[in-house]
């Protein structure tokens, strides 16, 4: 089954303490991305990657880094989170860009106190 | 990056009955997304259509897209309780690769 899988799907956490959010797409897709969705704001793109290695800021990049060593795995970190992080956030991937039609994970709550 | 506007933000109908919504955006494009969210979950795609394209169907979707007027619309015929979802226009960034999500509209579908 095509999926886009995200770990984990809740945290509470505090600030500055380092965390992952793992992402990992099974359908050999070339784009993945990431976003942040708050209320009133929609979703916003944070990084993005084109393929392994190649990896750019979104519109709200602060705060957060990605790498991309291997084409099904895109993890999210946020080196030093603080509490204006808190969102819910997705990874997306697609066959070729942005542009094209998006899988989503089913997104991951992070709260930062 | 521009961003499309979803209308109406918030809908409220009954099982059976249609439901519309309308997105508008500035820019010229080369393609309009749909996308739907069910409450606190991933995204789904709905329908992509390309600017030449004036109508597409899926199942019981319709979405048009008005290039003169730089508009699209999503039609839901003989909605259902399971219908129930946010619904998102996204809007390619051209040069870029940050497609732009509008702010949804909120649909409920009562039983």
């Amino acid at each position: 089954e095509a999926q886009v899988t995200q770990n984990p799907r809740y945290l509470i956490t505090v600030t500055g303490k380092k965390l992952t959010v793992t992402c990992s797409q099974n359908m050999n897709h070339e784009y993945m991305s990431w976003y942040r969705q708050d209320p009133g704001l929609g979703l916003r793109q944070i990084y993005y990657s084109m393929n392994v290695e190649v990896t750019d800021k979104g519109d709200v990049p602060e705060g957060y880094k990605v790498s991309r060593k291997e084409k099904r795995n895109f993890p999210l970190i946020l080196e030093s989170p603080s509490p204006n992080q808190t969102s819910l956030y997705f990874c997306a991937s697609s066959f070729r860009d942005g542009n094209q039609p998006q899988h989503f994970g089913d997104g991951t709550r992070l709260s930062i106190l | 990056s521009q961003q499309g506007e979803e209308d109406p933000q918030a809908l409220s109908i009954q099982e059976g009955e249609n439901a519309t919504m309308n997105c508008s955006y500035k820019t010229s494009i080369n393609n309009l997304q749909w996308y739907r969210q069910n409450s606190g979950r991933g995204l789904v795609h709905l329908i992509l259509i390309r600017s030449n394209e004036r109508e597409k169907h899926s199942g019981r979707l319709r979405v048009t897209l008005d290039t003169s007027k730089k508009s699209s619309s999503l039609l839901i015929t003989a909605s259902r309780a399971a219908d129930t979802a946010s619904y998102f226009c996204v809007i390619p960034s051209g040069g870029s690769y940050i497609p732009t999500f509008g702010r949804g509209t909120s649909l409920i579908v009562h039983p």
